[in-house]
């Protein structure tokens, strides 16, 4: 009974690449969230997808940063002409319905680095 | 801003003691968590309390909740140092579809 898989665990881009981050949710829950988070600093919303639809996605820079979360397969959350400030641990979680009153599941982040 | 501020940043101790974080947030809620995260790694869930919930207890953890001064503690008991994390509130708005809001955390170490 795997929890919420993200890969890669680290991923290392050179300013202007494209950085493309997966996250499988826990089986079953149809609600992802994905969040940023800088050294020292708490989470920062990002997205909140639920199944090919995109719920709120008001944490999310306009440019370059976008999000799905198709029918089938992981949710993915693509960075554009990454810069250095990009540079991050990005968090993806699941809930099996909407995060209010329900916990949410975490998986172990993918750290970008951009050099 | 809806996000919770926890207090204080950070919090060392010694093994046996027991250690308090507070989190206060600025609006409404349905509900507050609390999460731990170790170094390098995801959150996890530790206890969910309701707005109409004053107290809630989960082994070692104690969490309150007063809603008129807009407040919450983590109180955990009889530290270990396999306590040592951050330690961070959530909230939600009260209304729609929000996601949870984070603090900052506070980091607890707890020394042998």
């Amino acid at each position: 009974n795997a929890g919420v898989m993200q890969n890669p665990r680290h991923l290392v881009r050179r300013r202007g690449q494209e950085a493309r981050l997966r996250c499988s949710p826990v089986k079953g829950h149809s609600h992802v969230y994905w969040y940023r988070q800088l050294p020292e600093e708490g989470l920062k919303f990002m997205v909140y997808l639920q199944k090919e639809n995109i719920i709120d996605e008001s944490g999310m820079p306009k440019e370059r940063f976008s999000a799905e979360f198709p029918k089938e397969g992981p949710s993915i959350l693509r960075i554009q002409q990454v810069v250095r400030g990009d540079s991050a641990a990005y968090f993806c979680a699941s809930s099996p319905r909407i995060a209010t009153n329900e916990k949410l599941f975490f998986g172990s982040g993918t750290q970008l680095s951009v050099l | 801003s809806q996000q919770g501020e926890e207090d204080p940043q950070a919090l060392s101790i010694q093994e046996g003691e027991n250690a308090t974080m507070n989190c206060s947030y600025k609006t409404s809620i349905n509900n507050l968590q609390w999460y731990r995260q170790n170094s390098g790694r995801g959150l996890v869930h530790l206890i969910l309390i309701r707005s109409n919930e004053r107290e809630k207890h989960s082994g070692r953890l104690r969490v309150t909740l007063d809603t008129s001064k807009k407040s919450s503690s983590l109180l955990i008991t009889a530290s270990r140092a396999a306590d040592t994390a951050s330690y961070f509130c959530a909230t939600d708005f009260n209304s729609g579809n929000t996601p949870l809001v984070f603090g900052k955390g506070t980091r607890l170490s707890v020394i042998a």
